[in-house]
Formats: structure tokens, sequence, C-alpha cells
């Protein structure tokens, strides 16, 4: 059971906007930034989305991130078939001192 | 060009031990904390230790803590990760990533990049 909640599985077709979310604490999320990764099969993963809403150099604009109190959410606009994925969210957890990771979503495209 | 490159891994009977080295390059190594993560067969990432910069301060998840010691060499441009007491539960593979220092991560759970990631197998 991860500390922070995500749903196992999301789906959209290509051209769809769809959103991950993640459900965390007052000790992790409430007070600590999100950062989102991306895991392509068979591939290390690789930073996303950083400091709850900022994008690394070349991450496409499609990919944006929100955060509100306990909660984070990924959305990925203008769905495409490269976007086929597990994706998780991370933050710090002051309570257990460490980092927590969300379970990972992975992501189908139809 | 920003590399990670992780090796060592391999099978060991439970309670046996284990040392992972991870070899950075493209970067000064000196100025960032690193971490090491670990991904079960079919199963999701989970944060297992991190040291700083200098090497004078480590964090470790629960699970790991007593059995695993995380360091580096500054000198040597390596990461590594001493896993004594193996059990069953450790088998993974572990990645070693990249953490706060200078430009845009910031955050502790801010990590990038990744190595490649190496396979360690616990089973008699």
């Amino acid at each position: 059971q991860s500390v922070l909640t995500q749903p196992p599985s999301a789906s959209g077709t290509p051209g769809q906007r769809v959103t991950i979310s993640c459900s965390g604490g007052s000790s992790n999320i409430g007070s600590n930034t999100v950062n989102w990764y991306q895991q392509l099969p068979g591939t290390a993963p690789k930073l996303l989305i950083y400091s709850n809403n900022q994008r690394p150099s070349g991450v496409p604009d499609r990919f944006s991130g929100s955060k509100s109190g306990t909660s984070a959410s990924l959305a990925i606009s203008g769905l495409q078939s490269e976007d086929e994925a597990d994706y998780y969210c991370a933050a710090w957890d002051d309570s257990l001192n460490g980092v927590v990771f969300g379970g990972g979503t992975k992501l189908t495209v139809l | 060009e920003v590399q990670l490159v992780e090796s060592g891994g391999g099978l060991v009977q439970p309670g046996g031990s284990l040392r992972l080295s991870c070899a950075a390059s493209g970067f000064t190594f000196s100025d960032y904390w690193m971490h090491w993560v670990r991904q079960a067969p079919g199963k999701g990432l989970v944060w297992v230790s991190r040291i700083n910069s200098d090497g004078s301060s480590t964090r470790y998840a629960d699970s790991v803590k007593g059995r695993f010691t995380i360091s580096r060499d500054n000198a040597k441009n390596t990461l590594y990760l001493q896993m004594n007491s193996l059990r069953a539960e450790d088998t993974a593979v572990y990645y070693c990533a990249r953490g706060r220092g200078l430009g845009y991560c910031s955050s502790t759970s801010c990590f990038d990049p990744w190595g490649q990631g190496t396979l360690v197998s616990v089973s008699s």
C-alpha cells in the first residue's frame, strides 16, 4: 500500500485529455512539492514534472501538473500513442523522513 | 551528456551481501545529492536511500535501515550501495538517480536523470 494514492489505470483515445490524480496527506503533498515521472515500457523512469507544475526542457507542453492542498494532478492533453506508459507521483514525507511514491498509473492509449 | 551507469547486480542467496556501484559522468558529481530507488518485478517505484553532496548526511527507507549503506566517492564520481542481510523481498531493479543540486531539481523527491538500473535477485 503506497503512501500516495493513484488510480491503477487510466485510458484515452488519441487527441483526448486525460488526468491522473495523486492523493496524499499533510506530511507529504500538503507540505512539500510534488514531482511526476514517466516510465515507458522496459525503460528507466524519466522526470516529467518538477516543483508541482514545472516542465524540464524537452518535455512537451502537452504535459502539465497542478497541486491543491494534499492532492496533485498530472494532465496530458492531445494524447498520443507514445504517451502509453506508467506514471508516478512523488513527494518528501516529513513524518517518514523519506521520499514516498504513488503506486503508479498505467496509461493506455486506445 | 549526463549519464549514470549502475553495476554490481546479480543473483545472491538470502542473507548474503552485494555492493552496487553507479558511475556518474557529464556533470560535477560533488555538487549533487544522489539516491537509490528500486522497483520489484511488475511493481512500482520505492525510494531506498539518499546521500548529500559531500557524503556527510544519509537517509534510508525503514525497510532497509540497518542493512543497507549508501556512500559516495567524489574523487571517483561514483555512488555505492552496500547491501547486507539480503532478503527475497529485496529482489528488484535498483536505479541510481541524481537529486537536488545545481539547476531545477530543488526538492528531495526530484530525481533527474536516472540510470538504466541493475537487477538484484535474492533467491536460494
